[in-house]
């Protein structure tokens, strides 16, 4: 079965980095993206970017450029997330999610999240 | 960026009764390609990730029970939990894949009253 399993929870100091795997099995999987999405304590779902993980294409978020970069081994089917210049406000649990990529005539099509990731909490706390 | 909006924020319902979660997004969703509304939902119980209920605004993902249903087009969508279980217990989430950067409601927390 598919499955997205995430590395440990990180505690880190202000202005340190993080960097989080995402180890995939069950599909094939450079023919789909990934994508990270994170939750503070109390917030919303936040959107930061994704990777195809078929050509290394990336897209982030603004609010994260500069700051975050995600890429991936194919060798090892695992998609890493990350982000530097911590600040406490990046307290948060940090979640991969696979996109299916639909493409045709080299035209591709928004899909949604399926599965997710268990989830990594990383504390930036001084 | 779109953005999306669920109401209410929170809602106690008995067992057995009906459960009604709107979203609203800040533009329409729906492509002029395939007349599909890119909105989906999902849901997330304590310690756990979010897990997708429905996509394509009304399509059941394998395995989700039918009392869950979804419906609406455009700018306005519902979930609707027909006859609430305690399985349904959670925070439920509508999101637009529409457009990138992806974006979530709020979320809504579903509980027995």
């Amino acid at each position: 079965q598919v499955q997205l399993v995430q590395s440990g929870a990180e505690v880190k100091k202000p202005g340190a980095s993080v960097k989080v795997s995402c180890k995939t099995s069950g599909y094939a999987f450079s023919r789909y993206a990934m994508h990270w999405v994170r939750q503070a304590p109390g917030q919303r779902l936040e959107w930061m970017g994704w990777i195809n993980a078929g050509d290394g294409y990336t897209k982030y978020s603004q609010r994260f450029q500069g700051r975050l970069t995600i890429s991936r081994d194919t060798s090892a089917s695992t998609a890493y997330m990350e982000l530097t210049s911590l600040k406490s406000e990046d307290t948060a649990v940090y979640y991969c999610a696979r996109e299916i990529r639909d493409c045709t005539n080299d035209v591709c099509y928004n899909r949604w999240f399926d599965p997710w990731g268990q989830g990594t909490l990383v504390t930036v706390s001084s | 960026d779109i953005v999306m909006t669920q109401s209410p924020d929170s809602l106690a319902v008995s067992l057995g009764e009906r459960a009604t979660i709107n979203c609203k997004s800040s533009q329409s969703v729906l492509s002029s390609s395939n007349n599909k509304n890119y909105l989906a939902w999902y849901q997330q119980k304590p310690g756990q990730p979010p897990k997708l209920l429905i996509y394509w605004s009304s399509t059941r993902e394998s395995g989700v029970p039918d009392r869950i249903s979804g419906s609406g087009s455009g700018t306005d969508f519902t979930l609707t939990i027909s006859r609430l279980q305690a399985e349904d217990v959670g925070v439920y989430y509508c999101q637009q894949y529409y457009t990138t950067p992806r974006t979530f409601g709020q979320g809504t927390k579903v509980e027995i009253k």
